[in-house]
């Protein structure tokens, strides 16, 4: 199975940076997910690391340390619209669904204030 | 595309009814998922299928019933609702290669009094 644990909520004020961390335990990982819920609404892809290191798309980047099993997501340059919880999720290569199934955290709820 | 499609948005059911929640996804996806999300809480996967007439279990699958007879529809049976089924439900696709990212539907509402 999977243990995946991210912070519950975390508030940051307009145009600043947020750091949302992530660490996993899995015996098959194989790849990272990070998706954006607003509340309400569903999920959306965000970003996806297979590899470790950085990817960055426009304002929001994914970091990834399989060694540590570790993950964060950058949200740079805040704004209102931002206020969401982002959701960490694990792809996993392990017995018969191999690579079929996601895992997913509780998700950190970010409040963006003016 | 209209991408993944839920019906109903929402529904109240009575202890021990019955219902169907569908899903329907147009974009040709083998892999597809049913989730719930119950409030401030992450996803938990009930059921996935890989293909037409192929589904398998996921965490928390009790209570609940899928088929795939089709690539395009996957739905989910509840028997015997509970209130411990009070939830949001989310259907999701992805196809066969990679990235593999999923598609999620818009969710269903369900309260079980």
């Amino acid at each position: 199975g999977q243990n995946i644990d991210q912070p519950t909520e975390m508030t940051a004020t307009e145009g600043a940076i947020v750091q949302i961390n992530c660490t996993y335990q899995t015996s098959g990982f194989n790849g990272l997910f990070w998706y954006q819920q607003h509340a309400g609404e569903a999920p959306t892809f965000l970003s996806y690391n297979v590899l470790d290191g950085l990817e960055e798309k426009g304002r929001f980047s994914s970091f990834l340390s399989r060694s540590k099993g570790y993950s964060y997501l950058l949200l740079k340059e805040l704004q209102m619209k931002d206020s969401a919880s982002y959701l960490c999720a694990v792809r996993e290569v392990r017995g018969k669904a191999a690579g079929n199934k996601l895992t997913f955290g509780g998700g950190t709820r970010v409040l963006v204030k003016p | 595309n209209a991408g993944v499609t839920q019906t109903p948005k929402f529904r109240i059911l009575k202890i021990g009814q019955s219902m169907t929640l569908q899903c329907t996804q147009d974009m040709n996806h083998n892999y597809m998922y049913w989730y719930r999300q119950d409030p401030g809480m992450g996803l938990k996967l009930i059921y996935y299928s890989v293909g037409a007439g192929i589904t398998d279990k996921g965490e928390v699958p009790n209570g609940y019933n899928v088929s795939r007879s089709t690539t395009e529809d996957f739905p989910l049976r509840l028997e015997l609702a509970a209130p411990s089924q009070t939830s949001v439900y989310f259907c999701a696709s992805r196809p066969g290669q990679g990235p593999y990212e999923q598609y999620f539907g818009p969710g269903t509402r369900l309260t079980v009094t």
